[in-house]
């Protein structure tokens, strides 16, 4: 079974503080993602990363950035937390295209359980 | 950009009804994807569909692609207690491909079924 494993489920951070958030897969997979969930807006992409050191904005960036030095590892930083970065942060992967379409799962991404974070 | 439109936002049945929802976009997709969050955890794939008309089913899990390429429905027949969580649909970010896999999401639909 794909793995995706989220450093922690829980934490709460004082507003200023710099905040790191873990995310480790074990499948091999090319890609990985950063999501923030929020009620009533779904889904919104934080970053991706398609390739070790490689990172490409997503819709939200403001406020975040990111670290991809190993294939299996995508760590998601808030240099410094703000109140409104209070929210549930999902990390993802998937495989890249080629490898999708030979697995015929395009599109899938394997989550993992989430870590949500509370800004005081 | 493209867009994700649930409906309905939240349904609140009792065991053993049917329930329907749907997502529409202002762009054509070539791809729909609706995921399941159970609470407390990561979302997951229940059903891909990949054709325009493609009916599909997974269970008590039926999803339709729409004709048009801009809508998709989810139905799910006979509810228990463990289908409530959140219903996502998803699809890619360009209609060409799947752009790296990175997707759009929709509001998503919180289902409640009482006992």
């Amino acid at each position: 079974d794909v793995k995706v494993t989220q450093s922690s489920r829980y934490l709460v951070k004082r507003t200023g503080e710099k905040v790191f958030l873990e995310c480790v897969q074990d499948m091999d997979h090319e890609n990985m993602f950063w999501y923030r969930q929020d009620p009533g807006l779904g889904l919104r992409l934080i970053y991706f990363s398609y390739d070790v050191k490689m990172k490409e904005k997503g819709d939200i960036p403001e406020g975040y950035s990111v670290s991809r030095e190993k294939k299996e590892r995508f760590s998601l930083i808030l240099e410094s937390a703000s109140t409104n970065q209070t929210s549930m942060y999902l990390c993802a992967s998937s495989p890249g295209f080629l490898r999708g379409v030979v697995a015929g799962a395009i599109g899938e991404l394997f989550f993992g359980e989430g870590s949500r974070l509370t800004v005081l | 950009g493209q867009q994700l439109n649930q409906s309905p936002q939240s349904m609140f049945i009792q065991e053993g009804e049917d329930v329907s929802m749907n997502c529409t976009s202002s762009s054509i997709f070539n791809t729909w994807l609706w995921y399941k969050q159970d609470p407390g955890e990561g979302p997951v794939l229940l059903i891909a569909l990949y054709k325009a008309g493609e009916l599909t089913s997974n269970g008590r899990l039926t999803a339709q692609f729409g004709i048009t390429r801009k809508d998709s429905f989810l139905n799910i027949s006979a509810s228990i207690p463990s289908d409530v969580g959140i219903y996502f649909c998803a699809g890619p970010r360009n209609a060409g491909g799947t752009s790296y896999g990175k997707l759009t999401f929709g509001q998503g639909t919180i289902l409640t079924v009482h006992p």
